[in-house]
This record gives structure tokens, sequence and C-alpha cells, in this order.
């Protein structure tokens, strides 16, 4: 167990519907990292959360967002689902912002859009 | 922008045999270099990590050396079991303004019997 944990582990929908996947951070851990990972793409990083701040975006779609709540835990809400969006998203957390701060990553959400 | 180049895998081996996953980098400044593995089903795993030049990260007999002159971060094993099984990783971390960890595209180890 890496202390990072996600949920749902698994998650089926349709097209057009909207879900959101959660992530609670290692206990004191203060930045949130949302990363998608899929077989064409390969990872690719979403947003950054540092204590309830949006830090910096990545390659997040505009129906995409996501926010850190007062408890640090992070939401990623993912709407209007194409079939394209059916990825493994990983969420880690660190530390603090600086290099010398590994990441600790979640074992995933496998999202699967039909 | 910074960038990071595996090997294409499959790697398939026996199992004893010596291991080296490729990996280069493009970035500016000096970055940091990091191997992750991820096991099937599960999320990424920091394998090791090297922070400035002629560094070596190692750690369950892996070995890695931050090499400036050539910009790669080869990952290397002496002897692979089975248990090395995985994807692994290679990534660079900048270390000045917004450090977000950059991914290769990862390289899968096949270790038989």
């Amino acid at each position: 167990d890496s202390g990072v944990t996600q949920t749902p582990k698994h998650l089926i929908t349709a097209t057009g519907q909207r879900v959101t996947l959660r992530c609670s951070p290692r206990s004191g851990d203060l930045s949130v990292y949302w990363y998608q990972q899929s077989l064409d793409q390969g990872l690719q990083f979403l947003i950054q959360y540092y204590n309830g701040e949006e830090r910096a975006k990545g390659n997040i779609l505009e129906r995409f967002s996501a926010q850190q709540f007062p408890d640090l835990h992070s939401e990623l809400n993912l709407s209007s689902l194409e079939l394209g969006d059916s990825a493994l998203y990983f969420c880690a957390s660190s530390v603090g912002e600086g290099s010398n701060y590994g990441y600790t990553f979640g074992s995933g959400t496998r999202l699967t859009v039909v | 922008g910074d960038s990071v180049t595996q090997m294409e895998g499959p790697v398939t081996l026996s199992e004893e045999a010596f291991l080296t996953i490729n990996c280069t980098y493009t970035a500016t400044g000096y970055p940091s270099l990091f191997w992750y593995v991820q096991y099937p089903g599960e999320g990424l795993q920091l394998l090791l990590k090297a922070t400035k030049a002629d560094d070596k990260g190692s750690n369950k007999g892996f070995e890695a050396t931050y090499r400036k002159e050539t910009t790669s971060f080869h990952l290397e094993k002496g002897s692979v079991q089975v248990s090395d099984s995985a994807v692994y990783f290679c990534a660079l971390r900048r270390n000045t303004g917004f450090q977000k960890l950059v991914f290769g595209t990862g390289t899968r180890l096949l270790v038989s019997p």
C-alpha cells in the first residue's frame, strides 16, 4: 500500500456521461498530481494542486476539471465522456513541489467508456 | 520541450541474464532523473533516482548512472529474475520552476524461467 488511495478502482460508463475520480494523498503530502495513461499516449500529465491551489496544467481537456479540498483530497471530474477517454487515471502525491520530493502513486482508476 | 526517449519493448530475457534498458533525455538545464516500475495492475513505484551528473542511483540490484555528456540514464541489472517482469519508465523532472515528471513511453520487460 503506497498510502495514496484512489477510488473507484474500476469504472464503466457510457459515452456522454460524467464521472468523478477521487484521490486521497499520502498523509502529510500537500501536492497532488493527476496523470492519464493510455496505450497510444503513454503517461500524460493532466494537472497539479498544492495545498488547495491549482499550480499547473498539462494536457487536460476542457471537458475535464479537478479540485483539491481543504482536507487535501482531490477529485478529477470528467464530463461528456468519449470512447477515447478510456484510460488509467493515476493520482500521485508529494510533500512539496521541489524535485527532491519524490512522487508516490496510487494504484489508479481504470475508466472504460462504452 | 522536455522529453524522454526509451527503447521500445518488449525486452525478453531468460532468468539470470543481464539487463539494459536505454533511456535518453532532452531538457533545459540539469534535471533530476528517475526510473519507475509498474507491475501488472498496480501504480508506478519509484525504483531509483539521480539528481546530478555522474550520480548513480541503485535499488534492488538495479543501477543507472546520470550521464550528462550523452544525456542518458540507462537502467541495468546484472541478473534478472522472473519477478522483475514489469513495465519500466524513465522520467525527468526539472530542478527549477514547476517540476512535473515527464515520462518516457515505458519498456516492458518479460523474464522467463
